[in-house]
């Protein structure tokens, strides 16, 4: 069965340095997803990215944040100068559709951010 | 915007024991619902979803879900739980205002006693 698959599992930086996540979505699945997790708290939806374009993003998505797919198979998350509160598990998803009943999300299993 | 519920936090259940885990939501138009399974060490998987039609919906694994829309309650139930049941559950919705974007409940921790 294809799944999504994300790189690195683990990732530890310390706080000002960038860091990218990547994931390969689905083959043939259009729409792609970040989401995170901080230790204890809820899942939460960071951005949705269709046809080269971010959809939907979230207030907790800001200007140190942007997603790229700069490939045919890659989807990746750049957090620019990581803070402490960045330390989470970032979770990829992708989707055929955004709406109807091939929309449902499957989801990578997540890298583990530590920012030091 | 949406929020999604989940009033149990850690639930412990002897095998072959009836399990139903709540779920509630706040959106006032037509909503998308899921429950989501992560079992240790593993990432997220679908259980079950909902659309339309029948509001009981059947998934994997002998769980099913009924969505009361008048109590906005999409609660997991499985008749007899198992050992390998042990896992964190995860209520989630979608609207069709937002695109695609789940909002999560906080999950349910359930550990079944063999």
């Amino acid at each position: 069965e294809p799944e999504v698959t994300q790189t690195p599992s683990h990732q530890v930086t310390q706080m000002g340095q960038e860091v990218i996540l990547r994931c390969v979505p689905i083959s043939n699945h259009l729409y792609f997803y970040w989401y995170r997790q901080i230790l204890g708290q809820k899942v939460e939806f960071l951005v949705s990215f269709y046809n080269n374009e971010i959809s939907e993003k979230s207030e907790i998505f800001d200007d140190q944040f942007s997603v790229e797919r700069p490939d045919g198979s890659n989807f990746t998350l750049k957090i620019r100068s990581t803070k402490l509160e960045d330390s989470a598990m970032y979770f990829c998803a992708s989707s055929l559709t955004s709406s109807g009943r091939a929309a449902e999300q499957y989801f990578g299993p997540g890298t583990r951010l530590t920012v030091t | 915007a949406q929020s999604v519920s989940q009033h149990n936090h850690h639930v412990i259940l002897s095998e072959a024991a009836s399990l139903e885990l709540g779920c509630n939501y706040s959106y006032g138009g037509t909503v998308n619902l899921f429950w989501y399974v992560q079992y240790p060490g593993q990432h997220l998987q679908l259980l079950l979803k909902y659309f339309s039609g029948d509001p009981l919906v059947k998934g994997i694994k002998g769980f099913e879900a009924e969505f009361i829309k008048s109590k906005f309650s999409f609660n997991l139930r499985k008749p007899s739980v198992q050992w390998s049941d042990t896992a964190e559950y995860f209520c989630a919705v979608s609207t069709n205002n937002a695109g695609n974007m789940l909002t999560f409940g906080g999950g349910t921790r359930l550990m079944v006693k063999p």
